[in-house]
């Protein structure tokens, strides 16, 4: 089954400090898709990346950026520069696509890394 | 606008006490799903829906029923309230296929006592 992994499960920076939160996964599947979500404190889900299996190319957005590696299975997720507007709760998630019938059965999420931005 | 609309936002029931929560999609989505989210434990699927009439069950089912008779409509019902149920609920949609990825909707923020 699968399954993901958020080993941090708090961090607190100075606004400005670079930040980076992990992910590892596990899944049986070859295709499979890959989710970055904001929880800020009004507790809305905000969606910021998706990434399939077969994509391993690094992208940046803004001050956001993220690095998919196939090899150790982590999909991590860096902030340039942080911003106490970046303080939330950040998830990773997880869809497979071949066994769940494409997609079907939703999204595996990790627990969650709180981030703490200190002005 | 287009999105995810959940309903109500905030609600207090009873033990024992039965309700719906209503969610409904204007996105033409093939697939819902519903989610309950627990203070250090992420989101966990309850049920989901490939399509009308069709649902099925995910991590936490019990105590959770569904229907799905409409495309934009997917209703969770609580038949019997239980302490245990106190959570955010979201409800998510998303196309059959992944170029759109999955919408949320704001989240129910439900306590029973």
């Amino acid at each position: 089954a699968q399954k993901v992994t958020q080993a941090q499960t708090e961090i607190s920076v100075v606004e400005k400090e670079d930040v980076t939160l992990d992910c590892v996964y596990e899944t049986r599947d070859t295709t499979y898709y890959l989710f970055w979500y904001k929880q800020p404190p009004s507790g809305e889900l905000v969606f910021l990346i998706r990434r399939n299996s077969f994509d391993e190319q690094n992208e940046i957005s803004g001050r956001y950026s993220w690095n998919f590696q196939k090899s150790t299975s982590s999909f991590n997720f860096t902030i340039t520069a942080s911003q106490v507007v970046d303080s939330a709760v950040y998830f990773c998630a997880l869809s497979e696509w071949t066994y769940s019938g494409g997609g079907a059965d939703g999204l595996t999420f990790g627990k969650g890394t709180h981030l703490i931005i200190q002005p | 606008n287009a999105g995810v609309t959940q309903t109500p936002k905030f609600q207090v029931l009873k033990t024992g006490q039965s309700m719906t929560l209503q969610c409904a999609q204007d996105m033409n989505h093939e697939y819902m799903s519903w989610y309950r989210q627990d203070p250090g434990m992420g989101l966990r699927l309850i049920h989901y829906s490939v399509g009308a009439g069709i649902t099925d069950q995910g991590e936490v089912p019990n105590g959770y029923n569904v229907s799905r008779s409409t495309t934009e409509d997917f209703p969770l019902r609580l038949l019997s309230a239980a302490p245990s149920q106190t959570s955010v609920y979201f409800c998510a949609s998303s196309y059959s296929s992944p170029r759109g990825g999955y919408t949320f909707g704001s989240g129910t923020r439900l306590t029973v006592v």
